[in-house]
């Protein structure tokens, strides 16, 4: 099983500052990284794939970069609808198919 | 636009069965996608619990495997889930969702709240 950890465990951000979000594989899961957001009480939305590929409708401002086994997400400018928990995933190898445990990003 | 519906009750005694259905519209169930169940504790992360192709074929958590099924009711275009033995530490949202030929996971249904109780 590959074992997903993000850090921090919480961040705390000022609106318009910039946040940076770290995920650790295991093992090499190549570009097969997936993020998603989570704001309370709604459900996962995914914002990017492939490691860097951003969803359909995602704004800009998120982005994502890394290969192998560490990958990164940037909110390059934090805004007030961007506070929420963010988790990612691999799909390089499964089952099972595996989540990190979250990073929260909150208001500072 | 594919969308996901979980229904089901949300109180199960403990050491009974779970049992969810997730009604999918705007989507072929032969689509060329995995169908899965993912849940999330309260106050706690995602965990994936297993999947099924329209094939029939199905992949389970390990830590899960044994009290887990997973299956298709094509003609009413839905899919299901059964967890049996649950104890409290089964309470959790439950979530339907589509996984990409990719493999990533792309139409989630709003979610299921259940609470393992006496």
């Amino acid at each position: 099983e590959i074992v997903m950890t993000q850090s921090p465990a919480t961040l705390s951000v000022s609106p318009g500052e910039r946040a940076t979000l770290s995920c650790r594989a295991s093992q090499s899961v190549s570009r097969n990284l997936a993020w998603y957001q989570q704001k309370p009480g709604q459900t996962p939305r995914l914002l990017i794939y492939g490691a860097s590929t951003r969803a359909t409708g995602i704004p800009a401002r998120f982005s994502g970069s890394g290969s192998g086994t560490e990958f990164t997400l940037t909110i390059s400018s934090l805004q007030s609808e961007d506070f929420a928990v963010y988790y990612c995933q691999q799909y390089n190898n499964w089952p099972p198919r595996t989540f990190g445990q979250g990073t929260k990003v909150e208001i500072k | 636009q594919v969308q996901l519906q979980e229904s089901g009750p949300g109180l199960v005694k403990p050491s009974g069965t779970l049992s969810l259905t997730c009604a999918v519209s705007g989507a072929s169930i032969n689509r060329n996608n995995w169908w899965s169940w993912v849940r999330q504790p309260p106050g706690k992360g995602l965990e994936w619990i297993g999947e099924i192709y329209h094939t029939g074929s199905t992949n389970y958590n390990p830590s899960l495997k044994s009290r887990v099924t997973i299956s298709t009711d094509k003609s009413k275009i839905q899919f299901s889930l059964k967890l049996t033995s649950v104890t409290a530490a089964d309470t959790a949202v439950y979530y339907c969702a589509t996984i990409s030929p990719e493999g990533y996971f792309d139409y989630w249904g709003q979610g299921a709240l259940v609470t393992v109780s006496s």
